[in-house]
């Protein structure tokens, strides 16, 4: 069975740097795109970065260019989110996904952050 | 990096139809074959529903199915299930491994 499970996430004051972690199972995980995509509360879906099986691709949404880093470990099939210079929008759940641009097949539950002092 | 649009609720009755409609541009929807969609019930995570336009992931009811023609792709529920009640937001491929998202649909089952 497919699991995601992420962590990291909690209260952060703003201009803080929470690193987001994702706990990869019951899959090959360096066979496979990976994605991060948030939700504010009350709001829809946005994608976030994704990254390449080998790590050597990345991408990001535009407002988080230059301060989120995407990355992963294969040998301990994880997926992170360094998360830098936090703004109150970037309160949300944060969602670990697999999958790259063709679908995002598979979700963890999320991990809240609130960015607020 | 605009979102895709949606209508913001649809609804219908048991064992009615609805669709569900995704305007894009050439830049996303009409220029790739990389649109999906997802159910997201209240409290939970986003579940896959359809990708690459109209193809079902395994277990998903071929109630559900999904099209595109130009720069709007659709999502059509058959047989309405109270279960069928959700958040349903689509995704497509917006270039350079970019993706973009609609701003979700409520769907109510009356």
């Amino acid at each position: 069975e497919v699991q995601l499970v992420e962590s990291g996430g909690g209260l952060v004051q703003p201009g803080g740097s929470p690193r987001l972690s994702c706990a990869a199972s019951g899959f090959t995980f360096s066979s496979y795109w990976m994605s991060w995509v948030r939700q504010a509360p009350g709001k829809g879906l946005e994608w976030v970065a994704n990254i390449k099986q080998d790590g050597s691709e990345k991408y990001y949404v535009d407002s988080v260019k230059g301060r989120f880093t995407i990355s992963r470990d294969n040998a301990k099939n994880s997926l992170y989110l360094q998360m830098n210079s936090l703004r109150a929008e970037d309160t949300a759940v944060y969602y670990c996904a697999r999958g790259g641009q063709q679908q995002l097949g598979h979700w963890g539950q999320g991990t809240l952050v609130t960015v607020s002092s | 990096q605009s979102a895709l649009t949606q209508p913001p609720s649809a609804s219908g009755s048991p064992g009615q139809s609805v669709t569900i409609s995704c305007t894009g541009t050439s830049s996303d929807v009409g220029g790739y074959n990389y649109v999906s969609w997802y159910q997201q019930h209240p409290g939970k995570a986003p579940k896959l529903m359809i990708y690459e336009v109209s193809k079902r992931p395994s277990g998903v009811p071929d109630r559900f199915s999904g099209s595109k023609s130009g720069n709007t792709a659709s999502l059509t529920v058959s047989g309405l299930q109270a279960e069928d009640e959700a958040d349903y937001y689509c995704c497509s491929c917006a270039g350079s491994n970019n993706l973009v998202f609609g701003g979700g649909t409520k769907l109510t089952v009356l």
